[in-house]
């Protein structure tokens, strides 16, 4: 099976302008979670999302949101970008929600300036 | 507040040795634990897991321990080999629906192996 896949993979964006980064997730996964590791925070959970509703916010401005698809494909938007928003944007799939085992793509690493 | 904590920022250790990486956690209601591998430009690699109502998994040449009542848990990697070196970090979730999706992770240990 192929792995979960994120696109872009590198991204530079300017203050105030918005982003929106894709997610992949395993074939047959159902669930994706969104991180964002930098590092002074590590990995921080950003939102989880299944049959295409947020089932699981964490603690990031409104600034930052979301949404999936029927095909189960992820997308999460950025918008009024601030310099501490560069980080590397992880997106992980799990076969059903609440799943534990999560499996992650490599990334993608935005760069604010 | 950091609620899974490796506090050993970096290990090395010999090829054929053993590895042994450490985290604590502070939240009691934690019911399921993993170990992840990061190699540089990568995103996190599952390695093994442990749930709560035990105290040991092995997969091959990986060993989990959990020790609840310390609230600590182990990785040993036996014997480790050179291509071992990654930074590692647990992590681990909390049941219920409010938690859904989320794993809280450790700042991670880099581990290198010397042939």
């Amino acid at each position: 099976k192929a792995g979960v896949t994120q696109t872009p993979r590198y991204l530079i964006k300017t203050r105030g302008q918005q982003v929106t980064l894709s997610c992949s997730p395993i074939s047959g996964h159902r669930s994706v979670s969104w991180y964002q590791q930098t590092p002074g925070q590590g990995l921080q959970f950003l939102f989880e999302y299944f049959s295409e509703t947020q089932r699981n916010k964490g603690n990031f401005p409104g600034r930052f949101s979301g949404r999936q698809f029927s095909n189960s494909r992820s997308e999460m938007n950025v918008s009024t970008l601030e310099l501490g928003d560069s980080a590397l944007y992880l997106c992980a799939s799990s076969p059903q929600t609440g799943g534990y085992e999560q499996y992650f793509g490599p990334g993608t690493r935005l760069t604010v300036t | 507040d950091q609620q899974v904590k490796q506090n050993s920022p970096s290990l090395s250790v010999q090829e054929g040795r053993i590895s042994i990486l450490n985290c604590d956690y502070t939240n009691s209601m934690f019911d399921y634990f993993l170990w992840y591998k990061k190699y540089p430009a990568e995103g996190p690699t599952f390695l093994i897991s442990i749930s709560s109502i035990k105290d040991k998994n092995e997969d091959g040449r990986f060993t989990v321990f959990l020790n609840k009542s310390a609230k600590h848990l182990s990785l040993h990697i036996v014997p480790s080999q050179p291509g071992d070196s990654a930074v590692y970090f647990c992590a681990a979730s909390v049941p219920g629906s409010s938690n859904t999706g989320k794993l809280i992770f450790g700042q991670g240990t880099t581990l290198q192996v010397k042939p």
